[in-house]
């Protein structure tokens, strides 16, 4: 099993739709959750973070955490073309020292 | 804005030889890493340096790469001798603690 796992995609949404990223980990003591957005030939660059359970929401974005789950999402409202690209899961393990980040899952928004 | 700088942007050679990759992190950031990032993966931690200090080296492969950071500023990741599957993006970040990490441009390297 993967520390970090998310689903390669690439998942395709329309223009305007919600477009919805899942992260799974296996380190139950992780402390810490990010999600970075990458295009093409570029490096990540952060969108946000999450460190309590529950949703945290800065404008289109929405993360969600459950820790007894083990489980992080990414919502993106209003999917613009320019969102298409690849969204990496990293999380903080266990005593706050390591980051795994996970493979990335590709969007492709439609217009 | 300050900014993670790498250099080079793109580096071409051929196997067998050296090549040398620079960092200057975000001025104050003590925690700097570096990555590598074959296409379609993540990004894989290379080493993780706190000021001065390597704190995690463990997926690095020491016998041809080395890193340094002498004094707690910027750093530099050296191959020698490359070999064809180190071809991939060389993903330099920096961040306060361990938290958010700012990521440079990276230098895309391809080895023939």
């Amino acid at each position: 099993q993967k520390e970090v796992e998310q689903n390669s995609g690439p998942l395709s949404v329309p223009e305007g739709a919600i477009a919805s990223l899942n992260c799974t980990y296996s380190d139950r003591g992780s402390q810490s959750f990010f999600w970075y957005r990458q295009y093409s030939g570029k490096s990540p660059e952060l969108i946000m973070f999450i460190y309590s359970n529950g949703d945290k929401e800065d404008g289109r974005f929405t993360a969600q955490l459950n820790k007894a789950s083990q489980y992080v999402s990414l919502l993106i409202r209003d999917s613009q073309p320019s969102d298409s690209a690849t969204y990496l899961c990293a999380v903080l393990g266990t005593g706050g020292f390591k980051t795994i980040f996970g493979a990335g899952t590709r969007l492709f928004v439609k217009a | 804005e300050a900014e993670v700088a790498q250099s080079p942007r793109y580096k071409i050679t051929e196997k067998s030889q050296a090549v040398a990759f620079w960092c200057d992190p975000i001025s104050g950031h003590a925690t700097l890493y570096w990555y590598r990032q074959i296409l379609g993966q993540g990004p894989e931690l290379l080493v993780q340096f706190q000021d001065e200090s390597v704190v995690d080296d463990s997926q690095l492969p020491k016998d041809r790469f080395s890193a340094e950071r002498l004094k707690g500023v910027d750093s530099t990741l050296k191959i020698q001798p490359a070999e064809l599957g180190d071809s991939a993006m060389y993903l330099c970040a920096s961040s306060l603690g361990a938290g958010t990490q700012y990521f440079g441009p990276g230098t895309r390297l391809l080895v023939l």
